[in-house]
């Protein structure tokens, strides 16, 4: 089956320890992003990458750290410096399609730090 | 950073009754307006990628509608039922490749 995963579904962190949040996708798709989720609040983005080897900040970009070493693959570090970082966090890829694109997501990661 | 906005923020309906959101966004630098659907427990899915004013689009009983020079798009769902419950999100694109999402209308369709 062509797709996104996540892994952890759950991840509890303790304060003061970086994470790491797997995203992985089978689709051969370019392009792949982070998403942050809070409640009553949009998707927010995190970081997106449109080739292997070169990723940009989005708006929340402070506290986190990615890596773009494979195609298929869009790892996101949490780290200690990142003041709030119990939320809900999607993985995206984007297909290019007649003109458009559609972006494709991940079943999510909760992370819950304690 | 963009703001893009939906309203209502929740509705509840009953089986059968027609309903519709908003979803407004800056009028300049446009690209591309998303619908997405995100059932409870799993992903988002997309709805619609609307480009060209006066856009309309249809997928079995929902369609959307944009209003690029106005800034807003509508989504009406007909005669709802319980497996539209869902929150609806929109997502707005201008040059940069990445979505800028509304915090979403959270539907509940009533049997």
């Amino acid at each position: 089956d062509g797709g996104i995963t996540q892994s952890p579904k759950y991840l509890f962190r303790k304060e003061g320890q970086n994470v790491t949040l797997s995203c992985e996708q089978n689709l051969n798709h370019d392009a792949m992003y982070w998403y942050r989720q809070d409640p009553g609040q949009g998707l927010r983005l995190i970081y997106y990458s449109q080739i292997v080897n070169d990723f940009q900040k989005g708006d929340i970009a402070e506290g986190y750290s990615v890596s773009r070493e494979k195609k298929e693959s869009f790892p996101l570090t949490v780290t200690s410096a990142q003041k709030n970082p119990t939320a809900f966090y999607l993985c995206a890829s984007r297909r290019q399609e007649f003109g458009t694109d559609t972006q494709y997501f991940g079943p999510g990661t909760r992370l819950t730090v304690l | 950073i963009l703001n893009v906005e939906q309203s209502p923020q929740s509705l509840h309906v009953q089986e059968g009754d027609s309903t519709n959101f908003t979803c407004s966004f800056p009028s300049s630098n446009f690209y591309a307006l998303h619908w997405y659907r995100w059932e409870t427990a799993k992903s988002p899915e997309a709805l619609f990628v609307m480009t060209l004013n006066g856009d309309e689009k249809k997928k079995g009983r929902i369609s959307a509608t944009l209003n690029t020079k106005e800034g807003y798009s509508y989504l009406y769902i007909k005669g709802s039922q319980p497996e539209d419950s869902a929150t609806y999100l929109c997502a707005f694109r201008t040059g940069r490749r990445a979505l800028t999402f509304g915090s979403g209308t959270r539907l509940q369709v009533q049997p």
